[in-house]
């Protein structure tokens, strides 16, 4: 079980464009999702927590209304990267918690690559 | 705020040795520390620490660590080429749903 699929795995689009990813809890509900960016040789960094029907959580220095994270349902999340520019252009990165229940344990999606032209 | 170190930032090998890897953490409200392997794609999961002291084994792998120092240590012994990869640990904080704060990773290379 835990199994978390992201869509797509690889975009391309042109700058001012907007971008949406999905991430999907397969197998289990997940309370919590973690929506995370990687440059190319650097470690994950956390852009957002958000909570099933509530607000995301924003980490210092991600724009919220450039990285738009809706939390619809115990399964979805979704990102949205608006008016995309080439410096957005990374790997990104969802992980579903089942909270307590499972332990807090973060089970990773396989990652969207997005390129901004 | 929070912080993950980890050493050495890269690390290269021939098949057969063993290597340690090394992760330091200032996490406010620590709970658990995790291990991961990182290939071309998202990470997978290796290990969850939360007790010190208390080693934890998979096949080659092992993983201790220390509460007291805020230090954790992976191992791997008899290393194979398909070992390659970057190691990030992170520290998981105990409220906050759990959120997650990763060092910066080791790149290990194995050499056949």
């Amino acid at each position: 079980g835990a199994v978390v699929s992201q869509h797509p795995s690889r975009v391309i689009c042109k700058s001012g464009t907007s971008v949406k990813i999905e991430c999907r809890s397969l197998d289990f509900q997940a309370t919590t999702m973690f929506w995370y960016r990687q440059f190319p040789k650097q470690s994950l960094m956390l852009m957002a927590t958000s909570n099933e029907g509530s607000k995301a959580t924003y980490e210092q220095g991600v724009e919220k209304d450039k990285f738009l994270i809706n939390h619809a349902s115990l399964t979805l999340s979704t990102l949205t990267v608006t008016s995309a520019h080439p410096e957005d252009s990374s790997f990104y990165i969802c992980s579903a918690s089942g909270g307590q229940l499972r332990g807090y344990e973060q089970y990773f999606g396989p990652g969207t690559r997005l390129t901004v032209t | 705020e929070d912080k993950v170190v980890q050493s050495p930032l890269s690390l290269v090998v021939h098949e057969g040795d063993t290597v340690t890897l090394n992760c330091s953490y200032e996490v406010t409200n620590f709970r658990s520390l995790l291990w991961y392997k990182q290939e071309k794609k998202a990470p997978t999961f290796l290990f969850m620490l939360t007790s010190s002291g208390i080693e934890k084994k998979s096949g080659r792998l092992s993983s201790i660590l220390d509460k007291k120092e805020l230090f954790s240590i992976l191992n791997i012994t008899a290393t194979q080429t398909g070992d390659s990869a970057v190691y990030l640990c992170a520290g998981a904080v105990g409220t906050s749903y759990g959120k997650l704060t990763f060092g910066q990773g080791t790149i290990l290379t194995v050499h056949p």
